[in-house]
């Protein structure tokens, strides 16, 4: 019954290439954030999407592409991968709209480009 | 831009000792929250304070607010070794309930 789920847990590609990750959550919430997880675990957020609306992009690269195609699912595509975009991706998801709710984060995808 | 500034960076500690962590950050908020990472997991919600609140428990958990110093902190006390983690503040700035902003993290090891 995994809350919030993301594919794959680990991602090892060379440069260049296009990848996927993949993001649902079954707790019925309207908005989903990715964050970008540095070495040195500093949480940037990248995307937040509410009701399949994209809300926030935090200045990142037009190589990252979200997409939404329900309210359940974020998932993000990363065309020509640079060395730099090696880091933990964090999908998370977040009840409707509102100033007090918490963040359910999924388990994290370690994208590793070599 | 980042928003919390955790204070310490790393914080060692034995068994059953309590835990101080600190944040601090830089505008108006709405609410701030506090969240545990393990290693190699994701993020799990631990408390969230509200801005018209000061402190607030939960089982071992106390945290307060401090509005107009703009800080806040974390107490965990009689700390397990399970209690090692990460430690991270968040806040979602006012006005803008989409950008759950994270600060930096406190590394927190407990040792048995």
């Amino acid at each position: 019954d995994t809350a919030v789920s993301q594919t794959p847990k680990y991602l090892v590609t060379q440069m260049g290439n296009d990848k996927s990750i993949k993001c649902e959550q079954n707790l019925g919430h309207d908005t989903m954030y990715w964050y970008k997880q540095d070495s040195k675990k500093f949480l940037k957020i990248m995307f937040s999407y509410n009701n399949k609306e994209l809300i926030i992009n935090e200045t990142v690269p037009n190589r990252f592409s979200p997409k939404s195609p329900d309210k359940a699912h974020l998932n993000l595509h990363i065309n020509s991968l640079e060395l730099g975009d090696s880091a933990v991706y964090f999908c998370a998801s977040s009840p409707r709209q509102g100033t007090n709710t918490e963040a359910f984060f999924g388990q994290g995808t370690r994208l590793t480009v070599v | 831009s980042q928003q919390g500034e955790e204070d310490p960076q790393a914080l060692s500690i034995q068994e059953g000792e309590n835990a101080t962590m600190n944040c601090s950050y830089k505008t108006s908020i709405n609410n701030l929250q506090w969240y545990r990472q393990n290693s190699g997991r994701g993020l799990v919600h631990l408390i969230l304070i509200r801005s018209n609140e000061r402190e607030k428990h939960s089982g071992r958990l106390r945290v307060t607010l401090d509005t107009s110093k703009k800080s806040s902190s974390l107490l965990i006390t009689a700390s397990r070794a399970a209690d090692t983690a990460s430690y991270f503040c968040a806040t979602t700035p006012g006005g803008s309930n989409y950008k759950l902003t994270f600060g930096k993290g406190t590394l927190l090891t407990v040792n048995p």
